[in-house]
């Protein structure tokens, strides 16, 4: 059975830095496309980053530049760090398999990050 | 970028009624590569349909998705008291940008 938990998420300040965390369990993050998606309060999905298996990397152009997504192959876990906060960063990041040209067929529960002074 | 717009914002239906939401991209949709999801109140989206009319692993066959090009649908042929949540859809043609619909709200009436 494919698990995929997040972690990391906190209240930070705008400017600050965060990484979150996505421990997979029943997959081979190496050997799949891993994405970020995220969701504001009472708003949609947002479709953040992804990561090929041959390591090339794509991000929204709402965070180009300040997040960088990365993963640990050994330990199938897949990173997000978050740079230059803003507060339109705030919401719950979900890590899900698939992106590309694959459709999105195993999410985790998410973790909350709160941007704000 | 491929925006998609989908419609109606909210849906008000009763349980054992047929929904069909719809799901319309700003340019042609190839391979048919669009998805749905369903989302549930504090819950984590989940998978209902990929390639525009392909079920996924243990949804129920009163979901079913149709379409191409720039027009897709999805039905729900008969209401459960568990369908009524939130639906986005998503195209993953033009990777590596993902875009996801708006979402529609399906509420009971």
């Amino acid at each position: 059975e494919v698990q995929l938990v997040e972690s990391g998420g906190t209240l930070v300040q705008p400017g600050g830095s965060l990484r979150l965390s996505c421990a997979a369990s029943g997959l081979t993050v190496s050997n799949n496309y891993m994405s970020w998606v995220r969701q504001a309060p009472g708003k949609g999905l947002e479709w953040v980053s992804v990561i090929y298996t041959g390591g090339s990397r794509y991000y929204a152009d709402s965070v180009k530049g300040r997040f960088i997504i990365s993963r640990h192959n050994s330990k199938d876990i897949l990173f997000l760090e978050m740079n230059s906060l803003r507060l339109d960063d705030t919401g719950i990041y979900y890590c899900a398999r698939g992106g590309g040209v694959y459709q999105l067929d195993h999410w985790g529960q998410g973790t909350l990050v709160t941007v704000s002074s | 970028e491929i925006v998609l717009t989908q419609s109606p914002g909210t849906l008000s239906l009763s349980p054992g009624e047929r929904a069909t939401l719809s799901c319309r991209a700003s340019q042609s949709i190839s391979n048919s590569y669009l998805a749905w999801y369903q989302q549930k109140p504090g819950q984590a989206p989940r998978l209902l349909i990929y390639g525009a009319s392909s079920r996924a692993t243990g949804i129920p066959d009163r979901f079913s998705g149709s379409g191409s090009g720039t027009d897709f649908t999805l039905t729900i042929s008969r209401l459960e008291p568990e369908d009524f949540a939130v639906y986005y859809c998503q195209q993953y043609d033009r990777s590596p940008m993902n875009t996801f619909g708006q979402g529609t709200k399906l509420e009971i009436k």
